[in-house]
C-alpha cells in the first residue's frame, strides 16, 4: 500500500524563523508529488513537483523532489503569523490512472509573534 | 471563475437520519474527488469519479455511504443511516487528468452525528 510520511508532526517557531518540512514515500512509481496549505477551510494548492533536483519558488515558499532518496522538502523563510496551517504532501500515481492522490498526514506550523 | 462549490456548510443531525452532501466541480473538469478529513486519520480519499463513472471506491468506508455523479457538473455523497463516528470534514475535489493537474477543494461540509 502507497505511503506518505510526513515530519515534523508539528512544529512551532517565532516570527522571521525559516522552516523545513519534510515528506517522504514509499510509492510504487508516481508521477507527481503535491504541497497544499490548509488553514481553516480547504487544502489550497502550493506546488506541483515532477522532475527530480528542480526547485519551485514562490515568494518565501521553495520546495524540491528527490526521486532518488524518495523525499521532498518544502521550506519557508522569514515565516509570517499567516504562514501557520498545516502543510499536506500528496502523490499522484502515474499516467494512464485516474488522478488518485495519497495523501500524508500532514505538519502542523505554527508561527508565534 | 467559481471554485468547487459545496452544500451545505454545516449539518448537525441525529444518528439514524440520513445525510445527503452535495458538491458542484468546477467546469471543464472531468475528474471528481470525495475526501474525508478527522484528526485520528487525516484526509482519507472515499470515491473517486472519472467522467461521471466512479473508477474507485475502496475508500467508502461500509455500506451506509454511497456516491452518485449523475452528470459533469454535480455529485452527491449519502450516509444512511448516520453514525456518530461518521462526523467530520467532507471535501469534494474536482481536477483535469488531462494532465499534471493538481486537484482544487471545496470548502468542505462540517457534519455532526449526535
Amino acid at each position: 500500500e502507497d505511503k506518505v510520511v510526513q515530519s515534523p508532526l508539528s512544529l512551532v517557531v517565532h516570527e522571521g524563523d525559516t522552516v523545513t518540512l519534510n515528506c517522504s514515500y514509499e510509492v510504487t512509481n508516481f508521477r507527481s508529488l503535491l504541497w497544499y496549505k490548509q488553514e481553516k477551510k480547504a487544502p489550497t494548492f502550493l506546488f506541483m513537483l515532477t522532475s527530480s533536483g528542480i526547485e519551485k519558488k514562490s515568494g518565501r515558499l521553495s520546495s524540491i523532489l528527490d526521486k532518488k532518496e524518495l523525499f521532498s522538502i518544502l521550506n519557508i523563510t522569514a515565516t509570517q503569523t499567516g504562514d501557520s496551517a498545516v502543510y499536506l504532501c500528496a502523490v499522484i500515481p502515474p499516467a494512464g490512472t485516474a488522478s488518485k492522490l495519497t495523501f500524508g498526514t500532514g505538519t502542523r506550523l505554527q508561527v508565534t509573534l | 471563475d467559481a471554485g468547487v462549490i459545496q452544500s451545505p456548510r454545516h449539518e448537525v443531525t441525529e444518528m439514524g437520519q440520513e445525510v445527503t452532501l452535495r458538491c458542484k466541480p468546477i467546469s471543464g473538469h472531468n475528474s471528481l474527488f470525495w475526501y474525508r478529513q478527522t484528526m485520528m486519520r487525516g484526509l482519507e480519499l472515499l470515491i473517486y469519479f472519472n467522467n461521471n463513472v466512479p473508477i474507485d471506491d475502496s475508500g467508502m468506508p461500509e455500506d451506509r455511504f454511497s456516491a452518485k455523479m449523475p452528470n459533469a457538473s454535480f455529485s452527491t455523497l449519502k450516509i444512511q443511516p448516520s453514525e456518530p463516528r461518521d462526523s467530520a470534514v467532507y471535501f469534494c475535489a474536482s481536477s483535469w487528468t488531462g494532465g499534471d493537474q493538481p486537484q482544487h477543494f471545496g470548502d468542505g461540509t462540517r457534519l455532526s452525528i449526535l
